[in-house]
């Protein structure tokens, strides 16, 4: 059970958009720290996709963006593409567990 | 280019002893904390240890405090997490990664060495 909750999988078709939210407690979202995700193929490393709740790295496409509310947090991601198929966690720090926790993971299928 | 490069992995039996290292290449390594985030076998991240620029602070998530030990040689650019009395829970790609500061993301991933503890 990951401190922070993701759904498990979302699908969309090419070019629609899908949100993926994590919801987190007053320890770690709510308590008002960041929120970063990132995109994990299967045999690569992850990649940071959005850190400090909604700012892109170098590189990123803008077609990935964050936000948070409250104790909860949202990856919305525009104009699906196929190479888009991947893994998304989301991340924070936890002030009663002294962590960085993670999200169980959600797995995008881009149909 | 910037990038991290894990080696040590490998296959070894319950209670034994591993010592993964991570070399830094492409940035200045003193300036930046780092961590290790590890993925079992078809399950998500978890965050194993992190420690500051200077080891000045140390943290360690609860699956793994007392048997592992994160260090770094700045002047050699290199991460080192020693991990003891591993169990087969233990089993996990371990992946070093560079933190923007503890808890504020992690920017800079490694691709990964894989440690298997069973008998």
């Amino acid at each position: 059970q990951s401190v922070l909750t993701q759904p498990p999988s979302v699908s969309g078709a090419p070019g629609q958009r899908v949100t993926i939210s994590c919801t987190g407690t007053s320890s770690n979202i709510g308590a008002g720290y960041d929120v970063h995700w990132y995109q994990h193929l299967p045999g690569t490393a992850p990649k940071l996709l959005i850190y400090g709740n909604s700012n892109r790295p170098s590189g990123v496409p803008d077609r990935f963006s964050g936000s948070k509310s409250g104790t909860s947090a949202s990856l919305a991601i525009s104009g699906l593409q196929a190479e888009d198929e991947a893994d998304y966690y989301c991340h924070a720090y936890d002030m009663s567990l002294s962590a960085s926790v993670f999200g169980g993971g959600t797995k995008l299928t881009v149909l | 280019e910037v990038q991290l490069v894990e080696s040590g992995g490998g296959l070894v039996q319950p209670g034994g002893s591993l010592r993964l290292s991570c070399a830094a290449s492409g940035f200045t390594f003193t300036n930046y904390d780092m961590s290790w985030v590890r993925q079992a076998p078809g399950m998500g991240l978890e965050w194993v240890s992190y420690i500051s620029s200077s080891s000045r602070a140390t943290y360690y998530a609860d699956s793994v405090r007392g048997r592992f030990t994160l260090s770094r040689d700045n002047a050699k650019n290199s991460l080192y997490l020693q991990m003891n009395s591993l169990r087969d829970e233990d089993t996990a790609v371990y992946y070093c990664a560079r933190e923007l500061t503890f808890g504020g993301g992690m920017d800079v991933w490694g691709q990964g060495t894989t440690v298997t503890v069973s008998s």
